[in-house]
């Protein structure tokens, strides 16, 4: 299995409401990331997991809260988003959060969130 | 910081050789990485160096210079499927990639 997968794919929600993205991955992989990407701009990262502890905050507002239960899994809390928030939100892994080697980072299909 | 410059926009024909050039700065450099992303779908790896050279995969490779702060990624025999952005990355010595803002290659028949 060599795919991250993210569920939802689309998502619409109001401002004062509470949502969840989940992604997971079964390649044994330790590290997980959450970018952020608006139309046709790069991806921008918003956070890292290494080893399941939260090792890179890129000055997220803390409207975005992330969570990794388990190796497998990362989920990203949604509460109180603004309209600018709106985005395509993409979830990769690789195989450890220190450098070295290849260690290239695999994508999910993204959640394409919009918030009203 | 990392600051890194691509082309906005290329055009090609198709069966023809185009070159995405891709240079940077960066506080810290491990490696630097080629993505391909088609609309509304999630970046695909197409390549990765870390030493000067050249690195060939079938019809797309890829060239370092460290000293110069260039990249390039080359397309060979174009096809219609290779329409897409290619984000050019650099990773620095936390694993963190940032990315390019991407060069949109459209290639016509």
């Amino acid at each position: 299995d060599t795919e991250v997968t993210q569920t939802p794919k689309h998502l619409v929600m109001g401002m004062t409401n509470k949502k969840s993205l989940k992604c997971e991955q079964h390649m044994g992989h330790r590290a997980m990331y959450w970018y952020k990407q608006k139309a046709k701009k790069p991806p921008e990262l918003m956070f890292v997991y290494s080893y399941e502890k939260l090792s890179i905050n890129e000055s997220v507002p803390s409207r975005f809260s992330p969570e990794c239960p388990n190796s497998s899994l990362l989920n990203l809390h949604l509460h109180a988003l603004q309209p600018e928030d709106s985005a395509l939100y993409l979830c990769a892994s690789s195989q450890e959060g220190s450098s070295g080697g290849e260690n290239e980072q695999f994508f999910g299909p993204g959640t394409r969130l919009t918030v009203l | 910081g990392q600051n890194i410059d691509q082309p906005t926009e290329m055009t090609a024909t198709e069966g023809a050789i185009v070159q995405i050039n891709c240079t940077y700065q960066t506080s810290g450099f491990n490696g630097l990485f080629w993505y391909q992303q088609h609309a509304g779908e999630a970046p695909t790896f197409l390549s990765y160096n870390v030493l000067d050279g050249l690195e060939e995969k079938g019809r797309f490779s890829s060239f370092l210079s460290r000293s110069k702060g260039y990249s390039y990624l080359l397309l060979k025999e174009l096809q219609m499927k290779d329409s897409a952005s290619y984000l050019c990355a650099v990773r620095n010595a936390g694993n963190m990639l940032t990315f390019g803002g991407g060069t949109r290659l459209m290639v016509k028949p």
